[in-house]
C-alpha cells in the first residue's frame, strides 16, 4: 500500500513564523498535491507537481511556496504565517491517472 | 474549471439499511476519472470506488457501488447494509487527464449511521 506521511498532526505557531510542512510518500509517484481543507468548503488545491522541481499553483497558492527537491518529498512554506491560515492541510499523491492517496493530515493553529 | 457538485450536506441512513449520495459533475471532457473518498473522524482521507469513464460498467467494491450515468454526467455512491464504520465525510472526486491531471472534489456529505 502506498504511504504518504505528513511530518506532524498538530503543529500550533505563532503570527509571522515561517512554517514547514513536511510530506514523504514511498511509492515513487510522480504527482503530490498539498490541500487545504476547511468546514464547509471542502478541499482546495494549493499547489501541485509533476515531478521532481517541478511546481503549479493551484486555487489559492497566495501565502504559500512549496518545494520539490527529490521525488518522495513535497513540502509546503507558509512564509510567514497568518491566523486566516488556520486550517486542516492535507497532502497526496498520486500516478498520472490513478488515484490521490493521502496523508493523515495537520491540523495547524496559527495563533 | 471543472466543478463537482455533492447537493446533500448531511444524510444519515439506519444501521443495515441502504443510502445513496449523489454527486453531479460539469465537463466538456469525453475522458476522466471519478472517486469516491471516505473521511472518518481520525481524518485520513480513504479511497473507496474509482471509475473511468471510458467504462460502461458500474463499479463495485463489496458493500460500496456506483451509479454512473454519463450523459446525466452523475456519479452516486451507494451504499448496502450500513455499518457504524460507514460513518464519515464522503467526497466525490473528478479527475481530469487533459487539465493537467487535477483533481476536483465536491463539498462533502456527512453521514450519520443510527444504531
Amino acid at each position: 500500500d502506498v504511504k504518504v506521511t505528513q511530518s506532524s498532526r498538530y503543529l500550533v505557531k505563532r503570527t509571522g513564523e515561517k512554517v514547514f510542512l513536511e510530506c514523504v510518500q514511498d511509492m515513487d509517484h510522480e504527482n503530490m498535491f498539498w490541500y487545504r481543507q476547511d468546514p464547509g468548503l471542502g478541499l482546495r488545491l494549493i499547489y501541485f507537481s509533476y515531478d521532481v522541481k517541478m511546481k503549479e499553483k493551484g486555487d489559492i497558492p497566495e501565502g504559500y511556496s512549496v518545494s520539490r527537491e527529490k521525488k518522495e518529498r513535497f513540502s509546503l512554506i507558509l512564509e510567514s504565517a497568518s491566523t486566516n491560515q488556520t486550517s486542516m492541510y492535507l497532502c497526496a499523491s498520486s500516478l498520472p491517472r490513478g488515484p490521490l492517496a493521502f496523508g493523515q493530515g495537520t491540523r495547524l493553529t496559527v495563533v | 474549471a471543472q466543478t463537482v457538485t455533492q447537493s446533500q450536506p448531511e444524510m444519515s441512513v439506519q444501521e443495515a439499511e441502504t443510502v445513496t449520495l449523489s454527486c453531479t459533475y460539469d465537463t466538456s471532457e469525453s475522458d476522466y476519472y471519478l472517486f469516491w473518498y471516505k473521511q472518518p473522524p481520525s481524518r485520513q482521507m480513504i479511497l473507496v470506488i474509482r471509475q473511468e469513464a471510458y467504462k460502461q460498467q458500474n463499479a463495485t467494491e463489496n458493500r460500496f457501488s456506483v451509479n454512473f450515468q454519463k450523459a446525466a454526467k452523475s456519479f452516486s455512491l451507494k451504499i448496502s447494509d450500513s455499518q457504524l464504520g460507514d460513518a464519515a465525510m464522503y467526497f466525490c472526486a473528478y479527475r481530469s487527464p487533459l487539465t493537467g491531471n487535477q483533481f476536483y472534489f465536491g463539498t462533502g456529505t456527512s453521514l450519520t449511521v443510527i444504531p
